[in-house]
């Protein structure tokens, strides 16, 4: 089975600093996705990524996907409070699953103030 | 717009206790799922369904029941309540095969003493 390993597991980073979480997978990638979650919340879709060499930003979030290295990333520029969360990625184990995914076990990130 | 709605938020059950999950959204999404998250683990599949009246296993199947007998509901059944049980459960629908963007709802959070 896919499995997917993210790095790091958690950090914590000052308000205003940049930070990058990593998505790797064992398996080809058919599509990436990325959602944020917070305590007590279910996960909000983020971005999804489909294509080598695709990236998309949504406000200060960018994340990209680098389909011969099987590794997608999320990068987050001068971060705020409010970025602080659970982040996970799901892929899509194979071509023909078409809506099951499998997910990472998360990066936890704090933002000090 | 309610999205996805899971009741309870929260259950404290006795081994050996049965009980259902519920799930439901109003999206009109053919495609619903249950997973369940547990510390540093992501987010596993126990079982999924691609319409009313089809439901299949996923990863960690189990000690759950599942039926879908509308588009809008989709419960998960404990058959008998297992400390090994314990663990948040999130239902998610999906919008279209073509996309796969799934839809969480706030999760149920179990415990089984």
């Amino acid at each position: 089975s896919q499995e997917l390993e993210q790095s790091p597991q958690s950090l914590i980073v000052q308000e205003g600093k940049n930070l990058t979480i990593n998505c790797t997978s064992s398996k080809t990638l058919y599509g990436l996705y990325w959602y944020k979650q917070k305590y007590g919340e279910g996960l909000i879709f983020l971005m999804m990524l489909q294509k080598g060499g695709e990236e998309k930003s949504h406000e200060k979030i960018t994340a990209k996907l680098d389909e011969k290295k099987q590794q997608s990333s999320l990068h987050i520029t001068a971060s705020q409070p409010s970025h602080a969360g659970i982040y996970l990625c799901g892929a899509v184990p194979r071509r023909e699953y078409g809506n099951k995914l499998v997910f990472g076990a998360g990066t936890i990130l704090r933002v000090k103030s | 717009n309610a999205g996805v709605t899971q009741t309870p938020k929260f259950q404290v059950l006795k081994t050996g206790q049965s009980m259902t999950l519920q799930c439901a959204q109003d999206m009109n999404h053919e495609y619903m799922s249950w997973y369940r998250q547990d510390p540093g683990m992501g987010l596993r599949l126990i079982h999924y369904s691609v319409g009313a009246g089809i439901t299949d296993q996923g990863e960690v199947p189990n000690g759950y029941n599942v039926s879908r007998s509308t588009t809008e509901d989709f419960p998960l059944r404990l058959l008998s309540a297992a400390p090994s049980q314990t663990s948040v459960y999130f239902c998610a629908s999906t919008d279209s095969l073509a996309k796969n963007i799934q839809y969480f709802g706030a999760g149920t959070r179990l415990s089984v003493l």
